[in-house]
C-alpha cells in the first residue's frame, strides 16, 4: 500500500516568490492535514481538508492557503515568501478525521 | 486551545534499558493521543495511539498509558535497541468542530540508545 507522497522533496525559493507543494494521500483517505515543522516552533497545524472543503485552519497568515481536489490530492500554496517560512512542510492523511494520521516525508522549503 | 507539554526533551539510555516519555495536555475534550517517531530526513511515523476510553495499550515493546483525571499520558519502551534512537512526539486531539484534523504536538524528545 503506497504511503503519503509529497512533492517536491526539496525546494529553494527567493524571498517574495510563491510556492506550491503537493500531497497525494493514501488511497481511500479523505482527510488531509498540513503541518509546518521548524526547530523553534515544532510541529504546527496549518489546515485540514475533507472532501474538497477546508474544515479547520491554524493560526497562520493568509499567505498560506490550500485546496483539495476530488481525488483527495491536496496542494498548499505560500505567497510572498519570507525567510521565516523556511521549514519542513508535512502532509498527513487519515481515513476519517481525528485519528490514525499517516505523514509523508515532507517538503523541505528553504527561502533565501 | 489545547496545549501539550512533553518531558524530557532529551533522554539517553543504555541498550536493553527502558525509556519513559511523559506528556500532559490541557483540554479535557481531547480524546485521542497518538505517539510518533521521527527519524532524520523522514516524516513522523505513528507508533502507537490510545483513545480516552482506554487506560493502557501495548504493542510488543511499546506501551502507552493514559490518566484522564490528571490529563497526562506516557510512552514506555522496554528493552531498548539502538534503532529506537529518534525523536519522539506525543500529540492530542479532540473530535469534530474546530479540532477537525488537528493534532497538537508536544515539543519532542530526542531518545538516544547507546549500544
Amino acid at each position: 500500500k503506497a504511503g503519503v507522497t509529497q512533492t517536491p522533496r526539496y525546494l529553494i525559493k527567493t524571498r517574495g516568490q510563491q510556492v506550491t507543494l503537493s500531497c497525494s494521500p493514501i488511497s481511500g483517505h479523505r482527510s488531509v492535514s498540513w503541518y509546518q515543522q521548524t526547530p523553534g516552533q515544532g510541529l504546527q497545524f496549518l489546515f485540514e481538508y475533507f472532501s474538497e472543503t477546508q474544515r479547520n485552519k491554524g493560526n497562520f497568515p493568509g499567505r498560506f492557503s490550500g485546496r483539495q481536489f476530488s481525488n483527495s490530492r491536496s496542494e498548499m500554496n505560500v505567497s510572498t515568501l519570507e525567510l521565516g517560512d523556511s521549514a519542513l512542510y508535512l502532509c498527513a492523511s487519515s481515513p476519517a478525521s481525528n485519528y490514525g494520521y499517516t505523514f509523508g516525508s515532507g517538503t523541505r522549503l528553504t527561502v533565501v | 486551545g489545547e496545549n501539550v507539554e512533553q518531558h524530557p526533551s532529551t533522554l539517553s539510555v543504555q541498550e536493553g534499558d527502558s525509556a519513559v516519555i511523559k506528556c500532559t495536555y490541557s483540554d479535557s475534550a481531547s480524546n485521542y493521543f497518538p505517539w510518533y517517531k521521527q527519524e532524520l530526513g523522514k516524516g513522523p511515523q505513528l507508533i502507537i495511539d490510545i483513545r480516552s476510553n482506554v487506560g493502557e495499550k501495548k504493542d510488543q515493546r511499546i506501551a502507552v498509558t493514559l490518566n484522564k483525571t490528571a490529563k497526562h499520558f506516557s510512552l514506555h519502551i522496554t528493552e531498548t535497541q539502538p534503532e529506537d534512537s529518534a525523536v519522539y512526539f506525543c500529540a492530542a486531539s479532540s473530535a469534530g468542530g474546530t479540532s477537525y484534523g488537528k493534532l497538537t504536538f508536544g515539543q519532542g524528545t530526542i531518545l538516544t540508545v547507546h549500544p
